[in-house]
């Protein structure tokens, strides 16, 4: 069964960073790129970026509203992703949530975690 | 960058109704990267449609999609008690590479 797990959310206060992990199993890791879609309380979803998968280069992109204070990699050794979030901001607040790609669609989602900034 | 508008925001029916779920683009979007999702409270988003047209493994059949230009529909033949959730289209582009619809809630009449 093809399953992906968010850690690492939490509260953190603003101004601080914080670091995300995708784990995924029943799939090989490495064969897929894999995107990060965060959902603020109450809102729609919001892709904030991806990472390909290494026959593809490896390199991660992101979306411009968040480019400069994200950071996605991966190590497929133990089939995680990562996505780490410098200067947090209280509209950072969301669940975040990490899917596999399939071509062009996700195709298997993460439970997601969720990160609350707040002093 | 290509803004995708879902409607209507919410649309209330019975079970046993047909859902018409409409996604237009601002610009013309490659029918293969339009996809769509469905979202329950609480849960993760699951691929529904993928290339505008195409059922993901394990969709009943009562979902479809379809397309007329930079208009995209799903459709839900008759909906079932399960069927209600919040729905999203996505497509993907050069910048940014992958937007979603605001949703379109599909609740109990």
């Amino acid at each position: 069964e093809v399953q992906l797990v968010e850690s690492g959310g939490g509260l953190v206060q603003p101004g601080r960073s914080l670091r995300l992990s995708c784990t995924g199993s029943g799939f090989v890791f490495g064969d897929h790129s894999v995107s990060w879609v965060r959902q603020a309380p109450g809102k729609g979803l919001e892709w904030v970026g991806f990472i390909k998968s290494r026959p593809y280069g490896g390199t991660p992109d992101y979306a411009a509203s968040v480019k400069g204070r994200l950071t996605i990699s991966r190590d497929d050794s133990t089939s995680t992703a990562y996505l780490q979030v410098n200067s947090l901001k209280t509209e950072d607040t969301a669940v975040y949530y990490c899917a596999r790609h399939t071509e062009k669609r996700f195709d298997s989602w993460g439970q997601g975690t969720l990160v609350t900034v707040s002093s | 960058e290509i803004v995708l508008t879902q409607s209507p925001g919410t649309l209330s029916l019975s079970p046993g109704e047909r859902a018409t779920l409409s996604c237009r683009a601002s610009q013309s979007v490659s029918s293969t990267y339009l996809a769509w999702y469905q979202q329950k409270p609480g849960q993760a988003p699951r691929l529904l449609i993928y290339d505008a047209f195409n059922r993901a493994t394990g969709i009943p059949d009562r979902f479809s999609g379809s397309r007329s230009g930079t208009d995209f529909t799903l459709t839900i033949s008759g909906v079932e008690p399960e069927d209600f959730a919040v729905y999203y289209c996505q497509q993907y582009d050069s910048s940014p590479l992958w937007t979603f619809g605001q949703g379109t809630k599909v609740e109990i009449k």
